[in-house]
């Protein structure tokens, strides 16, 4: 089953705009990460915040983490034609198998030049 | 480092015929998933091992899916038969041992077409 739920499903911006994605779950969690995914490719790891952190940053990425709302969002600030990718979330879970990542339905991202 | 590697890249078979796929993790890394990725959709967990030993199949469709992990390091996961519902991408990762708090190190998978 699907932990992660990510809004918009579609994004398209011109180069130099700021992206922003959202990510809501459902269960507690011991971390939260996203990924990205060009197309035919795997997925790359950008960036991962903790339960008890509430915002992370990684070079042009920034991400806040809402666990009283179980949602997070990554912003890609001054976009590039290169940051055209797939995007999704990853919990996982506290407690139990907390080796275990479920993916959300990704946010496909469209940056023009 | 040398990433995750998986092969074939495609492959195309009709429903009914089997086909397998083979992954070799990062070196090291004792903790090895097999997803399942439809287009347009998210990966899904389909296995987990730790070393050669099953951590979770709760989604793996056991009547037509098996999987390995013989000597802890290589595996192969493989459909038999196909249904033209398997097509999809099937993704391999790894992980240092079960830390939480680590990511996953990704192949560039196999497309499966089930025609």
């Amino acid at each position: 089953s699907q932990q992660g739920e990510e809004d918009p499903q579609a994004l398209s911006i011109q180069e130099g705009e700021n992206a922003t994605m959202n990510c809501s779950y459902k269960t507690s969690i011991n971390n939260l990460q996203w990924y990205r995914q060009n197309s035919g490719r795997g997925l790359v790891h950008l960036i991962l915040i903790r339960s008890n952190e509430r915002e992370k940053h990684s070079g042009r990425l920034r991400v806040t983490l809402d666990t009283s709302k179980k949602s997070s969002s990554l912003l890609i600030t001054a976009s590039r034609a290169a940051d055209t990718a797939s995007y999704f979330c990853a919990t996982a879970t506290l407690g139990g198998n907390t080796g275990k990542l479920i993916f959300g339905q990704g946010t496909t991202l469209q940056v023009k030049p | 480092e040398a990433g995750v590697a998986q092969s074939p890249r495609y492959k195309i078979i009709e429903k009914r015929q089997s086909v397998a796929f083979w992954c070799n993790p990062i070196s090291g890394h004792a903790t090895l998933y097999w997803y399942q990725q439809i287009l347009g959709q998210g990966p899904k967990l389909l296995i987990q091992f730790q070393n050669n030993g099953v951590v979770d199949d709760s989604q793996l469709p056991k009547d037509r899916f098996s999987a390995e992990r013989l000597k802890g390091v290589d595996s192969t996961l493989k459909i038999q038969p196909a249904k033209l519902e398997d097509s999809a991408v099937y993704l391999c990762a790894s992980r240092p041992l079960d830390r939480t708090n680590s990511p996953l190190h990704f192949g560039n998978g196999t497309r499966l077409t089930v025609t």
